[in-house]
């Protein structure tokens, strides 16, 4: 069962157009973050939101965790070619394996000069 | 900074062959697991550690064994090669044990084929 679902699952835009990538759960998180992973190399982490209805702004990208932790959101602004990337979005889970994420299955944005 | 460093980057191997591939943290991390990767599956867990001496299965571990002898070192043995396991693989490491709001760091992945 996959508990965190992305949408979508590929974006293919012009420099310079907005975007926004969706990451929804029907389960409570205690915590969300955003990686990105560029080819031939291991996801790094862009943010992490621990708070419903959190706001974090890192330059042009924008991430939101919903009021209920159910849910998140990363909108960039202007896209760049250097944005190219996957982007993944994972959970931290309350009670049991409270050490692992989870992973949804990813966002393939490319953005075209 | 090393961070994570995984080792063979690539490896092609034969149905039932065995190896271990290789992860290293420097930064004495006490979580560390392996992820592997395969399109349009996103990550998925295959075991994980918590510190030295102690091991645990995450959502695809069959196929797979791992040890953890020291707080740097944590191998993934493929103890019989199928070409299901033809993936890339992912070692992570994060300083906290519980997934609060602490960092996963990934190493660069082992691009595994078994024919």
């Amino acid at each position: 069962t996959q508990l965190l679902e992305q949408s979508p699952q590929f974006l293919s835009i012009q420099e310079g157009e907005n975007l926004t990538v969706y990451c929804n759960s029907s389960s409570v998180f205690s915590s969300l973050q955003w990686y990105r992973q560029e080819p031939g190399e291991g996801p790094v982490l862009l943010v992490t939101v621990v708070t419903g209805g959190e706001v974090k702004k890192l330059k042009r990208l924008t991430f939101q965790f919903g009021d209920a932790r159910k849910d998140s959101s990363l909108h960039i602004t202007a896209a760049q070619p250097g944005d190219t990337g996957l982007y993944l979005c994972a959970g931290g889970r309350y009670g049991g394996s409270q050490g692992n994420l989870i992973f949804g299955k990813g966002t393939k944005l490319s953005v075209k000069p | 900074n090393a961070g994570v460093t995984q080792t063979p980057k690539f490896q092609v191997l034969k149905t039932g062959q065995s190896m271990t591939l290789q992860c290293a943290q420097d930064m004495n991390h006490e979580y560390m697991s392996w992820y592997r990767q395969d399109p349009g599956m996103g990550l998925r867990l295959i075991h994980y550690s918590v510190g030295a001496g102690i091991t645990d299965q995450g959502e695809v571990p069959n196929g797979y064994n791992v040890s953890r002898s020291t707080t740097e070192d944590f191998p993934l043995r493929l103890l019989s090669a199928a070409p299901s396991q033809t993936s890339v693989y992912f070692c992570a490491s994060r300083l906290d044990r519980v997934a609060g709001t602490g960092e996963l760091f990934f190493g660069e992945g082992s691009r595994l084929t078994v024919l």
